[in-house]
């Protein structure tokens, strides 16, 4: 089925270790995100891609980096895992435009929870 | 910068009833949409409803309908008839127009709603 696959689902590290999630896509966006979901914080934007080779930072950027070596992927890097960074981790993406029958085509993964210990 | 915020942590309904969710926004552009999106306890990110800022009609979705009031800058999510599967988080969402970070979507907090037999 087309859409947005986060690989891994979960994931458990220690602090100090380093780890990289995958998120790819298959609707040829343009458009690509990581948020995190914490307990009463709502999901908050990480990082955000608006195309091949390009990212930028978003709400809560620290302690992260991203890549998008091609367009339909969007790497989330922690170096240094801390406990802070223990979260549900969603990858989304859109369209740049408006449309008719998707609106703007929001595809959600379906997270990552990642434990930080 | 765009802020949206929901107000009720959690929110309690009798099954068959109605229950309205309140949202509130705050914006400096035009031009905007406006997004609700149910999480079950699967934790997967559903999408209910969308409005656009310069929607002359309040949208419907079957038993979802947004309440937009555009001078109050409220866009609250309206059940009819709730039934038990309803219960779930609930999350509003707000997307700019134009270029840049305006395309990513700015989520509240949420609201946790139950639904009693």
């Amino acid at each position: 089925n087309a859409g947005v696959t986060q690989t891994p689902k979960f994931r458990v590290l220690k602090t100090g270790q380093s780890m990289t999630l995958l998120c790819a896509q298959d609707m040829n966006h343009e458009y690509m995100y990581w948020y995190r979901q914490d307990p009463g914080m709502g999901l908050r934007l990480i990082h955000y891609s608006v195309g091949e080779g390009t990212t930028a930072k978003g709400e809560v950027p620290d302690g992260y980096n991203v890549s998008r070596l091609k367009k339909q992927n969007f790497l989330l890097g922690l170096e240094s895992a801390a406990p802070s960074q223990t979260s549900v981790y969603f990858c989304a993406s859109s369209y740049t435009t408006f449309d008719t029958q998707a609106n703007y085509g929001y595809t959600f993964g379906s997270g990552t929870r990642l434990t930080v210990v | 910068a765009q802020k949206i915020t929901q107000t009720q942590p959690g929110m309690f309904v009798q099954e068959k009833e109605a229950v309205t969710l309140d949202c509130t926004y705050d914006t400096s552009d035009p031009s905007y949409g406006l997004f609700w999106y149910k999480q079950p306890s699967s934790g997967e990110m559903i999408f209910l409803i969308y409005q656009g800022s310069y929607d002359q009609q309040n949208a419907t979705e079957g038993r979802y309908s947004l309440n937009f009031q555009k001078a109050r800058k409220s866009a609250n999510l309206v059940i009819s008839a709730s039934q038990l599967g309803d219960s779930a988080m609930y999350f509003c969402a707000m997307r700019g127009v134009g270029g840049g970070s305006n395309y990513k979507l700015t989520f509240g907090k949420g609201t946790l709603l139950t639904v009693n037999p």
